[in-house]
């Protein structure tokens, strides 16, 4: 149950765009295409923004969005804003109702 | 407005037991799975436990399996998370989160609703 790995962090431009890379195994990313993306500003709950490795909840703006190819999964912010600064997690399932998270991305807007 | 409230964190000694829930308001919690997350200082998040809907079907993280116990009380829609022989690297925040039910009703297996974290700190 090692925690997925994630760059420790990335930056951009507001209106810029960026991605955020996941990195499992062929137990976990690889082998289901349930791959969650959450944002999280410390002190507060997570969000949940994205389901089944590509999904948008309603409500959870356009700008972001995801894709899978392999054991990797990323996570796509597009038209930066100041709001979008916070930390990212992935999380995918592992098989018998065990889940296992990313290890985490700082995003800061310039 | 649909959440989830975490309570009964604190300060423990190692070695010692706490007792964390999670009170669910708004929507019908018998219906979800539910899991616990933790966030060390300085760490990501990292998947604990989950259970089922009625409550029968139950798995945990290698780092708690034996320490630690999840059990819900549907009538009183509250989750719980008894925690035992509790070790210093325990300490962190908590979450208790709620499983997504996509359009068609069913699990999508990710986590839509979540409560602000109960911190629980084990120190001498």
């Amino acid at each position: 149950q090692s925690a997925l790995t994630q760059p420790a962090s990335v930056s951009g431009s507001p209106g810029q765009s960026i991605t955020i890379s996941c990195t499992g195994t062929s137990s976990d990313v690889g082998n289901y295409n349930l791959v969650s993306w959450y944002q999280h500003h410390p002190g507060k709950a997570p969000k949940f923004l994205i389901y089944e490795g590509t999904k948008r909840p309603s409500g959870v703006s356009n700008r972001f969005s995801a894709s899978k190819s392999g054991n990797t999964a990323s996570l796509t912010i597009s038209g930066l804003q100041p709001e979008d600064e916070a930390d990212y997690y992935c999380c995918s399932y592992a098989g018998s109702r065990t889940y296992v998270f990313g290890s985490g991305t700082k995003v800061t807007v310039l | 407005e649909v959440q989830l409230v975490e309570s009964g964190g604190g300060l423990v000694q190692p070695g010692g037991s706490l007792r964390l829930s999670c009170a669910a308001s708004e929507f019908t919690f018998s219906s979800y799975e539910m899991i616990w997350v933790r966030q060390a200082p300085g760490e990501g998040l990292e998947w604990l436990s989950y259970i089922n809907p009625s409550g029968t079907t139950i798995y945990y993280a290698d780092s708690v399996r034996g320490r630690f116990s999840i059990s819900r009380d549907n009538a009183k829609n509250s989750l719980h998370l008894q925690m035992n022989s509790l070790r210093v690297e325990d300490t962190a925040v908590y979450y208790c989160a709620r499983e997504n039910l996509g359009y068609s009703g069913s699990g999508t297996y990710a986590f839509d609703i979540w409560g602000q974290g109960t911190m629980v700190t084990v120190s001498s």
